[in-house]
């Protein structure tokens, strides 16, 4: 079945600066891909996602990219504040009824002053 | 927003223990899920169910049975408690399946095994 990678455990990010958090996925027939955000002792709550019929995606400091050829995907957050700081979680699925999202080991984002 | 309220938050039992995991969603979602949540594995499906009456495997069920009573209504069992299932349980729902569709999580239910 698909398995998707969350390459940095850990990530640590000086205030204002940009923070990318990579994850890659072994099924070319995966085609959603959400990031969830949980925040110290909190349940997950949805930020962003991408489908493959795109390869770029914003909300705000949130930017999303798709590299299909490579099945890598990333999170971009700009200008990091320190409500940033939390375990991201990104996750793939594919398109249809019968399967559902597999989800990364997650990166824990620290945002410094 | 989705609701999905989980109960209990906190639990201990003994090894062989019997358990049940509650989980309520007031949004009419279709789906719902439970996840565990282990250091060093992310979020794991355990099982699903698309309607009441309806359960699918994930891809840990062993050692875990479930129950879907209404639209409303998930339950996660553990009739015989093991320590290599402390976790932290999570259940969500969404409105279509999840393989297009945002998950919405409840606040997580810490099981402890001794």
């Amino acid at each position: 079945g698909e398995k998707v990678e969350q390459h940095e455990s850990t990530l640590s990010v000086r205030e204002g600066d940009s923070a990318v958090i990579n994850c890659t996925y072994t099924d070319t027939a995966s085609s959603y891909f959400p990031w969830y955000k949980q925040e110290a002792g909190k349940s997950l709550h949805f930020v962003i996602d991408i489908r493959s019929n795109v390869d770029r995606k914003q909300s705000q400091r949130l930017i999303v990219l798709l590299d299909k050829k490579a099945k890598r995907f990333s999170l971009h957050i700009t200008a990091t504040q320190p409500e940033d700081s939390a375990i991201y979680f990104c996750a793939a699925s594919k398109g249809n009824s019968g399967t559902y999202q597999r989800f990364g080991t997650g990166t824990k984002l620290q945002v410094v002053p | 927003e989705a609701a999905v309220t989980q109960s209990p938050r906190n639990k201990v039992t003994v090894t062989g223990g019997n358990v049940t995991l509650s989980c309520r969603q007031t949004n009419s979602h279709n789906y719902m899920y439970w996840y565990r949540q282990d250091t060093g594995h992310g979020l794991r499906l355990i099982h699903y169910s698309y309607g009441a009456g309806n359960l699918q495997i994930g891809d840990v069920p062993d050692g875990y049975k479930a129950t879907r009573t209404t639209q409303e209504d998930f339950f996660l069992l553990l009739e015989l408690a093991s320590p290599s299932q402390t976790s932290l349980y999570f259940c969500a729902s969404s409105e279509g399946p999840s393989s297009g569709n945002t998950l919405y999580f409840g606040e997580g239910s810490r099981l402890i095994v001794v």
